[in-house]
């Protein structure tokens, strides 16, 4: 059974801080995986997508690394802004579910001015 | 394009009535799905519809549960007899696709249940 497990559950970090979240999942089967971002009581935005083949996507100053083999993500940020504080999911799709995203509990990133 | 609508955004209910969910996908999406989100954890899936039809409906309490994607109008989750521990966050997404590798799904702002 997937699990998507998300380290830390909370960080707090000051302005201008390159950052990284992280995110594992316990089998490799995986088609692709995603961040979402989750502003308090609003709902989802997606930032990046990986497919299984892919190593990196980047957007802006979010670049997204996916190493399947390990079972591991992780979400960098660069020069963080008090406007990228919200919780940041992360999401895989298994390879024997077309639909099913099976999610983490997500990293709440508070950043300090 | 609009993107995934669901309303209410905010929904109080007492022990026992009923709540209704609504959804409405994106402009040229067939493809629905809810998931529920309880505080501090993440999403769980709970049914996937196309238009008239429940294609999985695995995630979804057998009990008090029910989803309908009807021809017209909005997708339609409906909770009866409602219970504190069904207070969370539903969450809607749409896909243009289905049945392949790539196939994004594009998510609505949530209606967040409150049971008392």
């Amino acid at each position: 059974k997937q699990e998507v497990t998300q380290i830390p559950a909370a960080l707090s970090v000051p302005e201008g801080e390159n950052l990284v979240l992280n995110c594992s999942f316990t089998d490799s089967a995986i088609y692709n995986l995603q961040w979402f971002r989750q502003d308090p009581g609003k709902g989802l935005t997606s930032l990046l997508l990986i497919q299984s083949s892919q190593r990196e996507q980047t957007s802006g100053r979010l670049n997204a690394s996916l190493d399947k083999s390990s079972g591991r993500s992780t979400l960098y940020i660069a020069a963080s802004q008090p406007g990228d504080s919200a919780t940041y999911l992360c999401a895989v799709r298994p390879e024997d579910s077309n639909y099913q995203l099976i999610w983490g509990a997500g990293t709440k990133l508070i950043i300090k001015p | 394009n609009a993107g995934v609508m669901q309303n209410p955004r905010h929904l109080v209910r007492r022990r026992g009535q009923e709540a209704r969910l609504r959804c409405s996908p994106m402009k040229g999406h067939s493809h629905v799905y809810w998931y529920r989100q309880l505080p501090e954890e993440g999403l769980k899936f709970m049914v996937y519809l196309q238009k008239e039809n429940i294609i999985d409906e695995s995630g979804m309490p057998k009990e008090r549960f029910s989803a309908e994607f009807p021809k017209e109008g909005p997708s339609i989750l409906r909770i009866q007899q409602v219970v504190r521990g069904d207070s969370a966050a539903y969450f809607c997404a749409s896909s243009q696709l289905a049945g392949v590798a790539y196939n994004e799904q594009f998510f609505g702002p949530g209606t967040r249940l409150t049971v008392l």
